[in-house]
C-alpha cells in the first residue's frame, strides 16, 4: 500500500524567500514521485518527477525537489518565490508498473507575499 | 494546454438526476484516469482505463460508471445523483506505461443543487 502526507495545508512565503514544501511517503514497493501544482480553476500540471534515475531531481518554472529514502522524503523546494507560484501542489506516489494506481497526497497551499 | 480536453467545463442539475462528463485525451494516449476533488475529500482517484478496457478502480461509488471508446475518449455517468456528489472532476491521460507522466484536462465542474 502507498500513501502521502504532506505537512501543511497551507505555506506562506515572502516573495523572494525560499519555497520549501514537504512530502513524505509510505510505499512497499520502490516508488515513482510526482509534484503537481494545480494554478487557481485551472487542473494540475507536472512541475517534477522522480523515477529511480538521479536523486536531485529539477523541474519546471525553477523547482527542484530530493528524494531520500532513509527519510522517505521528496520535499519541494525554489531558492527564491515569485508571486506566480502562488497555487496548490500536490506531492504523490505510484509503484512502478503500469498497474500501479498514483495516490495524490492533499496538497499545499502556497501563498505569496509581496 | 495539455492536449486533454472535457466538456462540460459547468454543470448544474439537481438532486437524482443523471449526467455524463466526457473527456478526450491526448492523442496517442491510451490511458485515461478520473478523479474527483472536492473541499473535504481532496482529490480523489476514481478509475482507469486502458485501451478500452478497465485497468484499476479507486474510491468510485457505484451510482458512477464509465468506460473507454474505441476512438479512445472517456465518459464518466454520475447517475443517483447527491448533494454530496458536487465537486471538480478531472481527466487525465498518460501513454502506455501508465505510471508516466499524467497531462490534466481543465475539468468539469458539477453543482449538485
Amino acid at each position: 500500500a502507498q500513501s502521502v502526507t504532506q505537512l501543511g495545508s497551507h505555506v506562506s512565503v515572502s516573495e523572494g524567500a525560499l519555497v520549501l514544501l514537504r512530502c513524505n511517503y509510505s510505499s512497499s514497493v520502490p516508488p515513482y514521485l510526482f509534484w503537481y501544482v494545480q494554478y487557481p480553476n485551472q487542473g494540475l500540471q507536472l512541475l517534477l518527477k522522480y523515477t529511480s534515475a538521479a536523486t536531485l531531481v529539477k523541474g519546471i518554472n525553477g523547482f527542484e525537489a530530493e528524494f531520500k529514502k532513509s527519510e522517505t522524503s521528496f520535499h519541494l523546494t525554489k531558492p527564491s518565490a515569485h508571486m506566480s507560484d502562488a497555487a496548490e501542489y500536490f506531492c504523490a506516489v505510484s509503484g512502478q508498473t503500469s498497474y500501479d494506481k498514483v495516490i495524490f497526497g492533499p496538497g499545499t497551499s502556497l501563498s505569496v507575499i509581496p | 494546454d495539455s492536449g486533454v480536453t472535457q466538456t462540460p467545463k459547468h454543470l448544474i442539475t439537481a438532486t437524482g438526476q443523471r449526467v455524463t462528463l466526457r473527456c478526450s485525451p491526448r492523442s496517442g494516449d491510451l490511458s485515461v484516469y478520473w478523479y474527483q476533488q472536492s473541499l473535504d475529500q481532496g482529490l480523489q482517484f476514481l478509475i482507469q482505463y486502458y485501451n478500452g478496457e478497465e485497468r484499476a478502480k479507486g474510491n468510485i461509488l457505484e451510482r458512477f460508471s464509465a468506460q473507454q471508446f474505441p476512438d479512445l475518449h472517456s465518459e464518466l455517468n454520475l447517475s443517483s445523483l447527491e448533494l454530496g456528489d458536487s465537486a471538480l472532476y478531472f481527466c487525465a491521460s498518460s501513454d502506455d506505461r501508465g505510471t508516466d507522466t499524467q497531462y490534466f484536462g481543465p475539468g468539469t465542474r458539477l453543482t449538485v443543487l
